[in-house]
C-alpha cells in the first residue's frame, strides 16, 4: 500500500521567510496530491492540489512542486505570516484512495 | 460556503458505551469518510461510503460501524467504547469523482473514553 511520510514533525521559521514543507510518498502509480492546513482545533482545509501531469503549481502565496521521479513533493509557502501557524498535510491520491502524512507543525518566529 | 458538520466537538463517554458520532453535509457530495487522528500517526480511515446504503471498510475498522440512511448523513458508530478509542476523529466528503477533487473535512470530534 501506500506510505506518505513528511520530513520533519516541526518546522519553526522566521516571519517574511518563505517557508518549505516537504513529503515523500511511496506508490509510483500515485497520480493526485493535495495540500491540507490544520489550525488548531479544526478540520484540514485544502490548500492547493497538484495532478502527476504537473510539476508545478501555484496559488496565492504557496507554490506546490511534484518530482515524480524521487516520488517527493514540497509545499512552498512565500512571506511567511503569524496566521500560516499550524500543522500541514500532505494527502497522495493511488489506488482509489487518499492517503494522508502524518504532518508538520509550522511556527512562525515573530 | 460548503460545510461538514460534525454534531459534537467534545464527547466524554464510558468504557463499553454505544457511542454515535453523527456528521451531515450540505454539498449533494456522494462519498463521505470517517477517520481518526493520532499524534505521530496522522488521519486514519475508519470507513467510507460512496452512495446511500452503501459501505466500505478502511485500514482501522475493528471496533466501529457505520450508517448512511440518507445521501447527506453519515454515522460512525462504536459498537462498545474503549479507552484506545480515544481520539480526534474527523468526517469529510468529497465529489463522486474524489480522485479529481479535495475532501471537505468537518471540525472533528475530540472523543474522550474513561
Amino acid at each position: 500500500g501506500e506510505s506518505v511520510g513528511l520530513h520533519l514533525p516541526t518546522l519553526s521559521v522566521q516571519e517574511g521567510d518563505n517557508s518549505i514543507i516537504n513529503c515523500a510518498y511511496s506508490n509510483s502509480a500515485s497520480d493526485y496530491f493535495i495540500w491540507y492546513k490544520q489550525e488548531s482545533g479544526k478540520g484540514p482545509q485544502f490548500i492547493i492540489d497538484i495532478r502527476s501531469n504537473m510539476d508545478k503549481r501555484q496559488g496565492q502565496r504557496v507554490t506546490v512542486l511534484l518530482n515524480k521521479t524521487v516520488k517527493h513533493l514540497s509545499l512552498q509557502i512565500a512571506a511567511t505570516q503569524p496566521g500560516d501557524s499550524a500543522v500541514y498535510f500532505c494527502a497522495v491520491f493511488g489506488n482509489e484512495k487518499l492517503t494522508f502524512g502524518t504532518g508538520t507543525r509550522l511556527t512562525i518566529i515573530p | 460556503d460548503v460545510k461538514v458538520t460534525q454534531s459534537s466537538r467534545y464527547l466524554v463517554k464510558r468504557t463499553g458505551e454505544k457511542v454515535f458520532l453523527e456528521c451531515v453535509q450540505d454539498m449533494d457530495h456522494e462519498n463521505m469518510f470517517w477517520y481518526r487522528q493520532d499524534p505521530g500517526l496522522g488521519l486514519r480511515l475508519i470507513y467510507f461510503s460512496y452512495d446511500v446504503k452503501m459501505k466500505e471498510k478502511g485500514d482501522i475498522p475493528e471496533g466501529y460501524s457505520v450508517s448512511r440512511e440518507k445521501k447527506e448523513r453519515f454515522s460512525l458508530i462504536l459498537e462498545s467504547a474503549s479507552t484506545n478509542q480515544t481520539s480526534m476523529y474527523l468526517c469529510a466528503s468529497s465529489l463522486a469523482s474524489g480522485r479529481l477533487y479535495g475532501y471537505t473535512f468537518g471540525s472533528g470530534t475530540r472523543l474522550t473514553v474513561v
